[in-house]
């Protein structure tokens, strides 16, 4: 079904650590999953995709995990500096529609 | 890269009347956009989905009636808000299809929104 959030959870990290943002989605017929970046009154900026067929992508400074046994995905984040504040949503599709389902989002806060 | 522009970037108007925004992709045609709207604190819900030269398809529980979505050409589709309450304010943010991805999936290119004030 659609996941809708009523609260951002919060993550705080201090800047230069790396950060792990975590996503649950609950349908077993997604097969490709983006995160997005969302600053404060802003539109999502696409950060990074992957697809079922894999378990782990990299990016710059980013790495999607994926666990299709326990439907989890994971964004990871290293060396955080100050301008990735921001809101973080992981999206799903599945095979042959359009739509992309957002999750619940996570904050990212980043401490000096 | 692809760029999707939303107008205007913020509205307020008076309980009743109309908003129209405009979704834009600039440098690439979308037959399919997406209009999905953000309370505060909360993720991003889909509205509908918005196809070129057809009928809008809504998700369960948007009505059709009140937002009216026209998809007229390959690189414009339009929300209206119609006869506008303050339970309608929002963050209205448009979508569409570009270039696929390393991994061969369509990304999809979000527009920077449209904040709807109702008094």
């Amino acid at each position: 079904g659609e996941s809708v959030g009523l609260h951002l959870p919060t993550l705080s990290v201090q800047e230069g650590d790396n950060s792990i943002i975590n996503c649950a989605y609950s349908n077993s017929a997604s097969d490709y999953f983006i995160w997005y970046k969302q600053e404060s009154g802003k539109g999502p900026q696409f950060i990074i995709d992957i697809r079922s067929n894999m378990d782990k992508r990299q990016g710059q400074r980013v790495t999607v995990l994926l666990n299709k046994t326990v439907k989890h995905l994971s964004l990871q984040i290293a060396a955080t500096q100050p301008g990735d504040s921001a809101v973080y949503f992981c999206a799903e599709k599945t095979q042959g529609a359009q739509k992309l389902v957002f999750g619940q989002g996570t904050r990212l806060t980043i401490n000096p | 890269g692809a760029v999707v522009s939303q107008h205007p970037s913020w509205v307020i108007c008076k309980s009743g009347t109309s908003v129209k925004i405009e979704c834009r992709s600039l440098d690439f045609q979308a037959t399919t956009m997406f209009w999905y709207r953000q309370f505060p604190k909360q993720s991003l819900m889909l509205m509908a989905t918005s196809n070129e030269g057809s009928k809008a398809t809504y998700e369960q529980g948007v009505e059709k009636d009140k937002f009216l979505i026209n998809h007229a050409s390959l690189t414009l589709s339009t929300l209206t808000v119609t006869s506008a309450h303050p339970e309608d304010s929002s963050f209205y943010i448009c979508s569409a299809g570009s270039r696929p991805s390393t991994v061969g999936a369509n990304v999809l290119t979000f527009g920077a929104g449209s904040r709807l004030t109702v008094l």
